[in-house]
């Protein structure tokens, strides 16, 4: 299996303009994870589907994020309008929980936002 | 609500050096226990996990961990550390019941000396 694939793996774009970062999970993983990495707060959980569906969006900053799950090998993290503050790089991880309420998540290669 | 403390943010050894890296939850049921590792400038990858059984887990690459129930600790070692070993490390804990997050630590970068 070629692992988490995540799409674009930089962007660089103006504050105020949309971004869209793709992913997709490990075939027949039910559960997929949006994180957000920084130095200043670590590894932050965004939001996490399973079989498609939100179950916990929390850890979403604001209207300005939103993602979405059209079908189980394709999700969506948007930002707009996107702002310097959301610099950081964005994981994408898929699990196949089998039944177990936490196992391993595989992780995708990353996305690194900047916003000018 | 679970949380997870590492303490060392930065470590720095010198080749063959051991290594002990801290990690202390905060959950009041099961959990599961987690170390992933982070080479520079790639993703994050399972060194080792624990569910249940025995409390000594051994991982990838000489890596090993002890889950101490009553110090709500699983602290990650290795006897004697080499240069690859440079990365980043994070402690992560999951509930066993009720939900599917994992709370990670906020890392622990771990720089060997040739």
């Amino acid at each position: 299996d070629a692992g988490v694939i995540q799409s674009p793996r930089h962007e660089v774009t103006e504050m105020g303009q949309e971004v869209t970062l793709r992913c997709k999970p490990i075939s027949g993983h039910d559960y997929l994870f949006w994180y957000r990495q920084t130095m200043m707060r670590g590894l932050e959980l965004l939001i996490y589907f399973n079989n498609n569906v939100p179950i916990d969006d929390s850890g979403m900053p604001e209207d300005r994020f939103s993602a979405k799950m059209p079908n189980a090998s394709f999700s969506t993290l948007k930002i707009q309008p996107s702002e310097p503050r959301d610099s950081a790089v964005y994981f994408c991880a898929s699990s196949n929980l089998a039944g177990r309420h936490t196992d391993t998540q595989y992780f995708g290669p990353g996305t690194r936002l900047t916003v000018l | 609500a679970q949380s997870v403390s590492q303490h060392n943010h930065h470590v720095i050894l010198s080749e063959a050096a051991s290594l002990e890296l801290g990690c202390n939850y905060s959950y009041g049921g099961t959990v599961n226990l987690f170390w992933y590792v982070q080479y520079p400038g790639q993703h994050l990858q399972l060194l080792l996990k624990y569910f249940s059984g025995d409390p000594l887990v051994k991982g990838i690459k000489g890596f090993e961990a002890e889950f101490i129930k009553s110090k709500f600790s699983f602290n990650l070692r290795k006897p004697s550390v080499q240069w690859s070993d440079t990365a980043e490390y994070f402690c992560a804990v999951g509930a066993n019941f009720g939900n599917e997050k994992l709370t990670f630590g906020t890392g622990t970068r771990l720089t060997i000396i040739p």
